[in-house]
């Protein structure tokens, strides 16, 4: 199985760039999900990295290393409706031959004016 | 527009009852998810399908089964409901993994409140 931490809640101001790490530790890697969950409402994709480095979709970026088990979710120019859960998580190939992903816990950010 | 449908957004069951979640998906994807999401813990896997009649357990499986007679619909059933099941149920659906980046999509989830 895996271990993902990722901390527990974040603040930061409107306008500004904020970094949501996340570290895991897993025997056979096969991608890492970022996923978005407004209060009430389901997890909405958000980014995939299966490769090293950085992927950017618009203001929102996902950077990972496979050799430190490390990736993180960058949100620049932050707007208040950013203001959710983001969620981390990594699919493993299992013993049984399934891929099947695990979700950490998932980081509360709060944005203020 | 993948849609991942649950059939209740609010449910209120007693101790010791039968209770059914279902779960519809209209986009023909192989795999079938049900989550459980507790504040601090996270969500976590009771049990998935990866075809028509086949299921496995995820991490916390007991005092829960799950049905899938049809690739579009999975159901999750409490054979007894208990407190501790108290909890928001999450449906989800994927295609068919294979070192492919096929996202899971969610359903908008279904709050079951055990008394």
């Amino acid at each position: 199985g895996q271990n993902i931490d990722q901390p527990t809640e974040m603040t930061a101001t409107e306008g500004a760039i904020v970094q949501i790490n996340c570290t895991y530790q897993t025997s056979g890697f096969n991608g890492l999900f970022w996923y978005q969950q407004h209060a009430g409402e389901a997890p909405t994709f958000l980014s995939y990295n299966v490769l090293d480095g950085l992927e950017e979709k618009g203001r929102f970026s996902s950077f990972l290393s496979r050799s430190k088990g490390y990736s993180y979710l960058l949100l620049k120019e932050l707007q208040m409706k950013d203001s959710a859960s983001y969620l981390c998580a990594v699919r493993d190939l299992e013993s049984g031959g399934s891929y099947i992903p695990t979700f950490g816990r998932g980081t509360s950010l709060i944005v203020h004016p | 527009d993948v849609k991942v449908t649950q059939s209740s957004r609010y449910l209120v069951k007693r101790t010791g009852e039968k209770v059914f979640l279902e779960c519809v998906q209209d986009m023909d994807h192989e795999n079938m998810f049900w989550y459980r999401q507790d504040p601090g813990l996270g969500l976590r896997l009771i049990y998935f399908s990866y075809d028509v009649k086949m299921k496995e357990k995820g991490d916390i499986p007991e005092g829960y089964s799950v049905s899938r007679e049809k690739k579009e619909r999975f159901s999750l059933i409490l054979e007894s409901a208990s407190t501790n099941q108290t909890s928001m149920y999450l449906c989800a659906s994927s295609l068919l993994t294979s070192g492919s980046s096929y996202e899971q999509y969610f359903g908008p989830g279904t709050r079951l409140t055990v008394t």
